[in-house]
């Protein structure tokens, strides 16, 4: 596709229950970043994959949250034992390179919500 | 870490007037520093970028410009319109660019 897509667009889900979510970045873009949106506060970095270099992870909240990223594409976000602090949205963006000051290009975002 | 202030309170304005949207960053001072727009349900959407070399940039009736001694950047839209009503971002990368740091927004009201 054109840009970067997310699924799913909407997830309820119920306390303690498992999540994922997907992210298909823009097709040549080694840079993928994961942020979380809550309502009315600004983007929260969560991970950072770039190329086959090691994911910084320093954003993610807690032993809760993982990410991986298969053959340099597509990325999924795992929440387990979802809390309801953990309702937001979860947006993902790619970028064409490392060190070059470009724009993030983002998806419309995966909206959680956990009862 | 970087912290990033953007005016928290609703910013209306009435059409064909300039908007100016206020940055302040504490910390290090980046390479250089990034507009984004972003519209409810939606995601943010790049505008302009801003180097530390550069004092002002221009796009359209979008300004930015960039004090690094002030460690300020303002972001002007000039014949505001109501579809110029969004939510607008500032972003800095971090020096290595493995994350960037976005301010909460300021949302701006344009009306007709």
């Amino acid at each position: 596709g054109a840009g970067v897509s997310q699924s799913p667009s909407n997830k309820v889900t119920e306390k303690g229950k498992d999540v994922e979510l997907r992210c298909d970045p823009i097709s040549g873009h080694t840079a993928l970043y994961w942020y979380r949106q809550s309502l009315g506060q600004g983007l929260e970095f969560l991970i950072y994959f770039q190329g086959n270099s090691a994911p910084d992870k320093s954003g993610l909240p807690s032993d809760r949250f993982s990410a991986e990223r298969t053959g340099g594409s597509v990325s999924t976000l795992t929440i387990q034992r979802t809390q309801q602090e953990d309702s937001a949205v979860y947006l993902c963006a790619s970028s064409l390179a490392k060190g070059i000051p470009g724009e993030l290009f983002f998806g419309e975002g995966s909206r959680l919500t956990v009862l | 870490s970087q912290k990033i202030e953007q005016n928290s309170e609703a910013l209306n304005i009435q059409e064909g007037k300039t908007a100016t949207l206020t940055c302040n960053y504490t910390n290090y001072s980046p390479a250089y520093l990034q507009w984004y727009r972003q519209d409810p349900g939606r995601g943010p959407v790049f505008l302009l970028l801003i180097r530390e070399n550069e004092k002002e940039k221009r796009k359209e009736r979008l300004k930015v410009t960039f004090d690094t001694t002030l460690k300020q950047s303002l972001f002007h839209i000039t014949a505001s319109q109501p579809a110029d009503s969004a939510t607008y971002l500032c972003a800095l990368p971090k020096y290595n660019f493995n994350k960037f740091y976005f301010g909460s927004g300021t949302k701006l009201n344009v009306k007709p």
